[in-house]
């Protein structure tokens, strides 16, 4: 295990296209969060998972947004109908319990 | 409303000069605070946490309650702690509230 890891790295896509991002987290960690930062900005909270409980969502979290942890082990972002607004690094962070713990590479999303 | 506040979005200092960087925070409960770092190219790495009362690397940080700071200390700078620091803030042990960050940039 070599820490949390994100697929895709990058992402290039037009407006109005449904995106999905994996992460995958440290296999002994119960706790998800992704994560979103844009240029100047820390990361902002979007949404966490205790093994496969979504517990809490953001208001940052529209519609156009879902996660899901179907095993408690990987969790996919998926953003329908993207707008450029959307562009953005995604961060996935996993730890065991609380808060704190060991963030992903990230996925660079860029919508044009 | 839950908030952190890194005032300086640079600072920069001269290799082994003193590093103070500043981290304040709004929470009416319990706070628990952390550093994270970035360095060039590389992800968000936890430099420490105030529960844990460590020095990582040669970095401080003491919780002052009353001042509702947290602000992260060095004695010596070193070139290699160039990087990104994040002050954040735990509400309610489920996620962090991040500032919005300062870049260090220690010169030779």
């Amino acid at each position: 295990d070599t820490g949390v890891s994100q697929d895709p790295r990058h992402k290039i896509t037009k407006r109005g296209q449904n995106v999905t991002f994996r992460c995958d987290p440290i296999s002994e960690h119960n706790r998800l969060y992704w994560y979103r930062q844009t240029l100047g900005q820390g990361p902002e909270f979007l949404t966490y998972f205790q093994n496969e409980a979504q517990l809490e969502k953001s208001r940052l979290l529209s519609d156009r947004f879902s996660a899901e942890r179907p095993k408690g082990s990987f969790s996919t972002l998926e953003i329908q109908r993207t707008e450029q607004g959307d562009s953005a690094m995604y961060l996935c962070a996993s730890s065991l319990l609380a808060p704190g713990g060991d963030f992903g590479p990230g996925t660079r999303l860029t919508v044009t | 409303a839950q908030r952190v506040t890194q005032p300086e979005k640079l600072l920069s200092v001269f290799k082994g000069a003193p590093v103070e960087l500043k981290c304040n925070y709004s929470y009416s409960g319990s706070p628990e605070l952390f550093w994270y770092v970035q360095y060039s190219r590389q992800r968000l790495q936890l430099l420490l946490r105030h529960i844990s009362r460590e020095s990582i690397k040669g970095f401080t940080a003491d919780l002052n309650k009353g001042e509702t700071s947290f602000h992260l200390k060095k004695p010596f700078a070193q070139e290699e702690d160039s990087a990104m620091y994040y002050c954040a803030l735990s509400v309610n042990t489920d996620k962090l509230i991040f500032g919005t960050g300062t870049r260090l940039q220690v010169f030779p």
